[in-house]
């Protein structure tokens, strides 16, 4: 099955700075990549998300990257606010579940980000 | 619309209790499901539903039970509860379930287990 490995665990950075989060799946299958933030108490909540046939999306100050050959795909946040602070994590779907039409959304481990202010 | 809702927000079982779970949407999605959430670690998917009266294991189902009369309402049932099952549940709801479609999560409950 799909396997995610999410870098780093955890992030500090100061207002202003970038960050970047990656991620790596193993199912070249794999067509669609959600990131996830959670806040404190709360459910993941869709941020941005990329299909496997674009290589970039932006949202303001969020950006997405896709690299279908390496397999990878990263998350960057950039001009960071203590807002920003959460819990990220990535997402992968896999056509291949059982041989339904389900897609089974495997999580990365997450990545708590931390912006000092 | 209210969303993904879930019912109670925290909750303390002792070993052997039985307890169900609550998670109700409101945005007639045909797929739901349950996930556990363990520190330090991303969800894991334990059932979901595809439409009213089908169910499927995911990933760790045991120690779990859950059904689906209603499109509205998903509950998840924990029969005898173990250590093992501390953890925060999320309940989540898309649509059709297609490949490429976002799930909607609740807020959670926190399960402890002693």
């Amino acid at each position: 099955g799909e396997n995610v490995e999410q870098h780093p665990s955890t992030l500090s950075v100061q207002e202003g700075d970038s960050a970047v989060i990656k991620c790596t799946y193993s199912d070249s299958a794999s067509n669609y990549f959600p990131w996830y933030k959670q806040e404190l108490g709360k459910g993941p909540q869709l941020i941005i998300d990329i299909r496997s046939n674009v290589g970039e999306k932006k949202d303001q100050r969020i950006a997405v990257t896709l690299n279908k050959t390496a397999k990878h795909f990263s998350l960057h946040i950039t001009e960071t606010q203590p807002e920003d602070s959460a819990v990220y994590f990535c997402a992968a779907i896999s056509p291949r579940a059982g041989g339904t039409s389900y897609g089974k959304l495997t999580f990365g481990q997450g990545t708590i980000l931390t912006v000092h202010p | 619309n209210a969303g993904v809702t879930q019912t109670p927000k925290f909750r303390i079982l002792k070993i052997g209790q039985s307890m169900t779970l609550q998670c109700a949407q409101d945005m007639n999605h045909n797929y739901m499901y349950w996930y556990r959430q363990d520190p330090g670690m991303g969800l894991k998917l334990i059932y979901y539903s595809v439409g009213a009266g089908i169910t499927d294991k995911g990933e760790v189902p045991n120690g779990y039970n859950v059904s689906r009369s209603t499109t509205e309402d998903f509950p998840l049932r924990l029969e005898l509860a173990a250590p093992s099952q501390t953890s925060v549940y999320f309940c989540a709801s898309n649509p059709s379930g297609r490949r490429q479609e976002t799930q909607y999560f609740g807020p959670g409950t926190r399960l402890l287990v002693l």
